[in-house]
């Protein structure tokens, strides 16, 4: 497999439950990074992983927990969502030195009942 | 005032149509300057890369960075169905994460 590969691609889940979100990169790239995106709203970073170091958490509340491994996969852990939590959660890597743009995966749609 | 500001559309256009999308930006500390083109469902996908003022042509698309005015563009030359899709603009300092635009929709009719 070649890119970026997020998994589940949807998941619905009760503000109760726990669950995490999977990304895997195959492009050697040595940062990481979660984004949310909302109907109609810039792409929101939430945090960021250079060299496996967290190094970005922009205010981000705890019911979000990043966990980074290895350089290679990154996940994100969720527990008591709010219904607002609702969004297309999206994973990106990239050279942490090249000054170039990211590679996405497909995302995972989640929706919070 | 918002650090990126891109009219959300949609836009709508013929097929053929040359298309202009644009993003206006107030962070003067940006250097690299990118557009992604996201079809639904699927996450971006990097279309253009420019570092400096100027045009960058790469097929039918261009480019076109204006630091003075702070204002970048996006051509798309005999637009094609297959362009449908929303359209953002990015912008990056340094090692800093990149700052996105909220997206153009676009839709070209067949």
């Amino acid at each position: 497999e070649t890119g970026v590969t997020q998994t589940p691609r949807h998941l619905v889940m009760g503000m109760t439950n726990k669950k995490s979100l999977k990304c895997e990169q195959h492009l050697g790239h040595n940062a990481m990074y979660w984004y949310k995106q909302s109907a109609k709203k810039p792409l929101e970073l939430m945090f960021v992983y250079s060299l496996e170091e967290r190094v970005e958490n922009n205010s981000v509340p705890s019911r979000f927990s990043p966990e980074c491994p290895n350089s290679s996969h990154l996940f994100l852990h969720l527990h008591t969502l709010q219904p607002e939590d609702s969004a297309l959660y999206l994973c990106a890597s990239s050279q942490v030195d090249y000054g170039g743009g990211y590679t996405f995966g497909s995302g995972t749609r989640l929706t919070v009942v | 005032q918002k650090e990126v500001e891109q009219d959300p559309g949609p836009l709508s256009v013929p097929e053929g149509a040359i298309v202009s999308l644009n993003c206006t930006y107030s962070n003067s500390a940006f250097q690299y300057f990118m557009w992604y083109r996201q079809y639904s469902r699927k996450g971006p996908e990097l279309l253009m890369y420019t570092y400096s003022s100027g045009n960058k042509e790469d097929g039918r698309f261009t480019a076109q960075v204006d630091k003075s005015s702070k204002y970048i563009s996006l051509f798309i030359r005999d637009s094609q169905p297959s362009d449908s899709a929303t359209y953002l603009c990015a912008f990056r300092t340094g090692r800093r994460a990149l700052t996105f635009g909220s997206g153009t929709r676009l839709q070209v009719q067949p």
